[in-house]
């Protein structure tokens, strides 16, 4: 199957710092990636819908000041976490899929395990 | 709307016995079906989907699910479970004609295996 990158798999930072984490599409285009995050022993939350070239579509309560989601290009989708708190703490997973019809297979990354201290 | 239910939290089977991890949904029109695993500290791996044809859908690693328009049920089964089955299980649903959106995520099954 096609092929999510997630970068970093890991990142532990101090308070009020920000924080970046990439997501690629390494094998096909994606004009939509999708960012979740997930609580332990908990389903997946979508967060954000990030189409290339416009702006992120924001589910209903997430800040999208506080998470800011840039998607520069078909295979590169960014969401930068800022001035994180402790309760920004979780595990955030990107998805993209290729372009097409719905019956198309969304890959995920494997994950970036946010803590801050 | 769409929705996924997934009624247990939990699914114990012993190690050759069969497995089945239970998935309901509800969509406007016709539905995309999915089944994903998440091992620990890891993103979803795609199992299987369905999307029209034949109601019996095989996907990856011995797993198939059926498709039960009446019943709106895409339960996950296989025939002799292994000790490495043994992550989460999520089931996913999108409306055919809802455009561009992303897939509807049941809360997961957490699915051991006892050898």
């Amino acid at each position: 199957g096609a092929v999510v990158s997630q970068h970093p798999s890991r990142v532990i930072c101090k308070s009020g710092t920000s924080v970046k984490i990439e997501c690629r599409s390494l094998d096909f285009q994606a004009t939509t990636m999708f960012w979740y995050r997930q609580f332990p022993k908990k389903s997946l939350m979508l967060m954000a819908t990030s189409n290339e070239g416009s702006k992120a579509t924001y589910e209903q309560g997430v800040e999208k000041d506080k998470f800011l989601i840039n998607h520069a290009s078909l295979t590169l989708s960014t969401l930068t976490v800022t001035s994180a708190h402790p309760e920004d703490s979780s595990f955030y997973i990107c998805s993209a899929r290729a372009p097409g019809q719905g019956e198309n297979i969304q890959y995920f990354g494997a994950g970036t395990r946010l803590s801050v201290l | 709307a769409q929705s996924v239910a997934q009624p247990e939290d939990q699914v114990n089977v012993a190690e050759g016995n069969p497995l089945t991890v239970k998935c309901t949904y509800s969509v406007s029109g016709n539905p995309y079906l999915f089944w994903y695993v998440q091992y620990p500290n890891r993103g979803l791996q795609f199992l299987l989907k369905y999307i029209t044809g034949d109601n019996l859908v095989k996907g990856s690693y011995g797993f198939e699910a059926e498709f039960n328009k009446s019943q709106t049920s895409f339960h996950l089964k296989k025939p002799s479970a292994l000790v490495s089955d043994s992550a989460l299980y999520f089931c996913a649903v999108r409306d055919r004609d809802s455009g561009n959106t992303p897939l509807v995520f049941g809360k997961g099954t957490r699915l051991s295996v006892i050898a």
